[in-house]
């Protein structure tokens, strides 16, 4: 099962800054923080991951709370194209355990 | 640098046929996953294979389901005497190693009759 917890849904208006939340209260130390997200009728597609420190992207950035367990993912400035549903992942091997994710509407 | 390919992109069969599902990776990825997508869920987690070898077919079903990576071609997933509960998106990820980001394909939509 999956181990992060993301609320159902979200929205945002077009060109703000979007916060996406993950608790991993069940977190250690050698666990990952993966974020995907999927388009509709689209597989997912890889947006960032993180250890310990926050990380950017040209996608995103991650930030990870100081025991992390809980992070955030930020898009900076969503658009349309943002709209998908967000996979939160903890994970330390190869396997990838998808939970619910968070959908995301963005409005114009 | 091509993406992960998939195909077909749409099969349909009637319940008792087989499908057939294939995968060719990334060039220079060894590593294939498949996943499992049910309507409205999110993706389940299947098998995972290097060339020649399984190394996690923990959410495989035990029966009716079988994965390859030959030395040479692409992943096959196979699925044997489908039902409509078969019905679903199936997608295939590969990877250079066995950790790190996974590039996805475009997924293959079986539809059981």
């Amino acid at each position: 099962d999956a181990k992060t917890t993301q609320p159902n849904s979200m929205e945002s208006n077009e060109e703000e800054p979007v916060h996406l939340p993950c608790n991993h209260s069940t977190i250690s130390g050698t666990d990952y923080i993966h974020w995907y997200r999927q388009l509709p009728s689209q597989g997912p597609e890889y947006v960032i991951h993180g250890l310990t420190s926050n990380v950017n992207n040209r996608m995103a950035s991650l930030a990870i709370a100081e025991d992390r367990k809980s992070s955030t993912l930020i898009l900076h400035r969503a658009t349309l194209r943002d709209a998908a549903v967000y996979y939160c992942i903890q994970n330390r091997d190869d396997k990838i355990i998808f939970g619910k994710g968070t959908r995301l509407h963005i409005l114009p | 640098n091509a993406g992960v390919m998939q195909n077909p992109r749409h099969l349909v069969r009637r319940r008792g046929q087989e499908a057939r599902l294939r995968c060719s990776p990334m060039k220079g990825h060894s590593h294939v996953y498949w996943y499992r997508q049910l309507p409205e869920e999110g993706l389940k987690f299947m098998v995972y294979l290097q060339k020649e070898n399984i190394i996690d077919e923990s959410g495989m079903p035990k029966e009716r389901f079988s994965a390859e990576f030959p030395k040479e071609g692409p992943s096959i997933l196979r699925i044997q005497q489908v039902v409509r509960g078969d019905s679903a998106a199936y997608f295939c990820a590969s990877s250079p190693e066995g950790f790190g980001e996974q590039f996805f394909g475009p997924g293959t939509r079986l539809t059981v009759l």
